[in-house]
């Protein structure tokens, strides 16, 4: 079966505790991003990778932190210096270095800050 | 910097009513313009984009520049078609995208 696979898909975490949201994708692209969703804000890119070994900030990277250093994973760290880590967050995936615009995401992943 | 603005939250239609749904962009250079549509219990996942000039499920869209509007539409509203539609714009420079805040339709019997 092959797409993007997100876990857990449900997070509790106490404030002050890092947590890590796994992200795998088998359709072999090279691109994958991670992206915040609250309600009536839409979604906000938190940080992409084009290419193993590489990524960038996106426009709400403050207190996560990501590395890519295998083409099929781009695990996202949520910190405890993020201050309202409590969201939806989805994974996605695009073909090639050149984004044509077509996005495959994950079913998501709800982290809840106790 | 580059923005996308969908000023509806929801949009109430009944079946076979015509449906407009509202995207307006701010961008400097040469747009690329998308609809994604999320149904219930799916992930996300592309409807249409502006380049291909295409109708996918009776949608279409047109890119205007003068309005800086990429309006979603469709003739006839069917019951699946309620879902959350989102707007989306390229960041040609970081090649991302950057959506609006979601449009939910609802098409009522």
């Amino acid at each position: 079966d092959g797409g993007i696979t997100q876990s857990p898909k449900y997070l509790f975490r106490k404030e002050g505790q890092n947590v890590t949201l796994s992200c795998e994708q088998n359709l072999n692209h090279d691109a994958m991003y991670w992206y915040r969703q609250d309600p009536g804000q839409g979604l906000r890119l938190i940080y992409y990778s084009q290419i193993v070994n590489d990524f960038q900030k996106g426009d709400i990277a403050e207190g996560y932190s990501v590395s890519r250093e295998k083409k099929e994973s781009f695990p996202l760290t949520v910190t405890s210096a993020q201050k309202n880590p409590t969201a939806f967050y989805l994974c996605a995936s695009s073909r090639g270095t050149a984004n044509t615009g077509e996005l495959f995401f994950g079913e998501g992943s709800r982290l809840t800050v106790l | 910097a580059q923005r996308v603005t969908q000023p509806e939250k929801l949009l109430s239609v009944f079946k076979g009513a015509p449906v407009e749904l509202k995207c307006n962009y701010s961008y400097s250079g040469s747009p690329e313009l998308f609809w994604y549509v999320q149904y219930s219990r799916q992930r996300l996942q592309l409807l249409l984009r502006h380049i291909s000039r295409e109708s996918i499920k009776g949608f279409t869209a047109d890119l205007n520049k003068g309005e800086t509007s990429f309006h979603l539409k469709k003739p006839f509203a069917q019951e699946e078609d309620s879902a959350m539609y989102y707007c989306a714009l390229m960041d040609t420079g970081r090649r991302a995208l950057t959506f609006g805040s979601g449009t939910r339709l609802q098409v009522q019997p």
